[in-house]
């Protein structure tokens, strides 16, 4: 079974606040690593696939950071808006046909 | 283009009865999956078919089946409920399934057993 962390399980934060969270998973078998935004009652959102060390990725406010040698990748939200409250997922990918998902960060951004 | 549906949305069932679920992936997909979602659990991966061919099952019991068919539709069957069969189902889709392939997901379908 993987293990597939994100941290912290819960955040609040005031609107233009910036924040980040982490994705923990392990660093052999690496192929890739996924982002996945998921706002309630709607579909997970696809953010980012990440596959090369040192990656990063950009998407508007929302960057992402891999480092496949250490088993982490960090999301980051420049300026937090309420829009952005939603829970935010991460899926350790070792190129078979399935993923693995960790639990998700819940991000609430108050005005 | 049209993303993936899933239906129905919300059912409930009784203990004891049997349940299907349908998803339509995104036109070209051919990698369909299913997942359960309960609260404080992360995305449990069910099963994962291609070209009608399960590849993958998730730990489930036989309770939990699916199939795919030919148009890449996939449906999954849940056996005999139990009350803790209550939960979120995705269904997701991917052009082939293959590492570092975007999985996109339906909006799932919300099952209550009572």
């Amino acid at each position: 079974i993987l293990n597939v962390e994100q941290s912290p399980q819960s955040l609040h934060v005031q609107e233009g606040d910036s924040t980040n969270f982490t994705c923990s998973f392990p660093s052999s078998n690496f192929y890739a690593l996924h982002w996945y935004r998921w706002e309630t009652a709607k579909s997970p959102e696809a953010l980012f696939v990440m596959t090369l060390n040192g990656d990063e990725k950009k998407k508007g406010r929302i960057s992402a950071t891999l480092n496949t040698k250490e088993g982490y990748s960090y999301l980051y939200i420049k300026g937090s808006q309420p829009e952005d409250s939603a829970t935010y997922l991460c899926a350790f990918d070792p190129g078979s046909y399935i993923p693995t998902f960790g639990r998700g960060t819940s991000l609430i951004v108050h005005p | 283009k049209a993303g993936v549906t899933q239906t129905p949305r919300y059912l409930i069932k009784t203990r004891g009865q049997q349940v299907t679920l349908s998803c339509s992936p995104i036109s070209g997909h051919r990698s369909v999956s299913w997942y359960q979602q309960t609260p404080g659990q992360g995305l449990q991966f069910l099963f994962e078919y291609f070209s009608e061919t399960q590849r993958n099952k998730g730990n489930f019991p036989g309770r939990f089946s699916g199939r795919q068919f030919s148009n890449s539709r996939s449906e999954m069957n849940v056996s005999t409920l139990e009350l803790g069969d209550s939960a979120l189902y995705l269904c997701a889709s991917s052009l082939e399934g293959q590492g570092g392939n975007t999985i996109y997901f339906g909006e799932g379908s919300w099952l209550t057993v009572v």
